[in-house]
């Protein structure tokens, strides 16, 4: 157990809806962080956040946004999703503005 | 652009024999090298990071060698155990406080 909560662990919505992904970091963890694994595909960066301030932007859709809350956690909004958007997003927190990542299991969106 | 390259999709290693991962990166800002490892409906986890300032750095069965002048890292697990087997992400960053940039994955089988 890493102690990075992703909710829900899978989802599955229409094209064209709206979807959020929550993380909940380590305790203590300053640093968070979206990835976006798709089939075939790394782990792309989406976004950064530490300590409530976007960090460093990846290659985050401009339908895709996020924020990180005052008790630390994240949520990651897709919107107007497209059958391409499935995949498995992941958080990751870390207690200093990089180093050693802690992921979460992933939230697995499809898209249908 | 892969920033970080792993050109190997997949390796199959004989259990009790030595596993190579390699990864090639681009980006000469790069001055610290991680290695994750991922079993499936699981998040990725740290398995070992080398700075720049080395070349080498060990953690019991994984040693991770570093070659800046090719732009090139490995991986070697020795011996190899079935529990090895899991994909192996490398990834990468321009300093400590820098977002880390990852590697396609090399999945790893270890034959009994």
């Amino acid at each position: 157990d890493s102690g990075v909560t992703q909710t829900p662990k899978h989802l599955i919505t229409a094209t064209g809806q709206r979807v959020t992904l929550r993380c909940s970091p380590r305790s203590g963890d300053l640093s968070v962080y979206w990835y976006q694994q798709s089939l075939d595909q790394g782990l792309q960066f989406l976004i950064q956040y530490y300590n409530g301030e976007e960090r460093a932007k990846g290659n985050i859709l401009e339908r895709f946004s996020a924020q990180q809350f005052p008790d630390l956690h994240s949520e990651l909004n897709l919107s107007s999703l497209e059958l391409g958007d499935s995949a498995l997003y992941f958080c990751a927190s870390s207690d200093q503005l990089a180093g050693e990542l802690f992921f979460g299991e992933g939230s697995r969106l499809t898209v249908l | 652009d892969q920033q970080v390259k792993q050109n190997s999709p997949s390796l199959s290693v004989q259990e009790g024999r030595i596993s190579i991962l390699n990864c090639d990166y681009t980006n000469s800002m790069f001055d610290y090298f991680l290695w994750y490892k991922k079993y499936p409906a699981e998040g990725p986890t740290f398995l070992i990071s080398i700075s720049s300032i080395k070349d080498k750095n060990e953690d019991g069965r994984f040693t991770v060698f570093l070659n800046k002048s090719a732009k090139h890292l490995s991986l070697h697990i020795v011996p190899s155990q079935p529990g090895d087997s899991a994909v192996y992400f490398c990834a990468a960053s321009a300093g400590r406080d820098d977002k880390i940039i990852f590697g396609k994955g090399t999945r790893l089988h270890i034959l009994p």
